[in-house]
């Protein structure tokens, strides 16, 4: 089974640039997070998409993040314009369905991003 | 508010050591579940274990094994004969009732010394 996968694994950009990350979740997953990781941090949630509409948002910065999930399979997060606190790794994960703790999280391998 | 403490930040031990990982959580949910994830250096998180706060029972796997005390607030995990392999750093991370995301700790970095 083809795990989630997530391109690109490593962007470097200058403040102000927009970005966009794309993320194939688990084939027949219905739900799909976002997380970003700062160095030194755990994971913090930043957008829950079930099929192809949203969850949970509500740690998204909205003036400058966006998401979507178009026909409730591949996802992209786009940042515009993007700041210097925003370098992170952003994680992609899927479960089968939402829910409390029922169902566990697959996560992808990340994309590194770097804002100089 | 769900909160998870991991007060350790970097543990170092010589392979074949046990070494335990503490996970201490707060929540004013009555039902939640606790996760303990793995995360290599590829940057890949690997789930490890599940629990639901009604199931206080040790559960062991292999070499891992992870201590349940809801009276302690604390969900800690042992590695029993640490191998070069263990070297990660090891999340603890709590879903309360809603929605299913995640709340993850700071993280404990491992490194096993061959």
């Amino acid at each position: 089974e083809a795990g989630v996968a997530q391109s690109p694994r490593y962007k470097i950009i200058e403040k102000r640039q927009s970005v966009a990350f794309w993320c194939n979740p688990i084939s027949g997953h219905a739900t799909l997070y976002w997380y970003q990781q700062i160095l030194g941090q755990g994971p913090k949630l930043l957008i829950q998409f079930q099929n192809n509409g949203v969850v949970d948002d509500s740690q998204l910065p909205k003036d400058r993040f966006s998401a979507e999930r178009l026909k409730g399979v591949d996802s992209t997060l786009k940042i515009q314009p993007a700041k210097l606190e925003d370098s992170a790794v952003y994680l992609c994960a899927s479960s089968l369905f939402g829910g409390p703790g029922h169902y566990e999280q697959y996560f992808g391998p990340g994309t590194r991003l770097t804002v100089t | 508010a769900q909160k998870v403490t991991q007060a350790q930040t970097e543990i170092s031990v010589v392979e074949k050591e046990d070494v335990t990982l503490d996970c201490v959580y707060e929540t004013r949910d009555t039902t939640y579940y606790l996760f303990w994830y793995k995360q290599p250096p590829s940057g890949e998180l690997v789930f490890l274990i599940r629990r639901n706060s009604f199931d206080e029972q040790n559960e062991i796997s292999g070499r891992y094994s992870w201590n349940f005390q809801k009276s302690t607030s604390s969900f800690n995990f042992t590695i029993t004969a640490s191998q070069v392999v263990d070297s990660a750093v090891y999340f603890c991370a709590l879903s309360g009732t809603g929605a299913n995301n995640l709340f993850f700790g700071t993280g404990t970095r491992l490194t096993v010394i061959p």
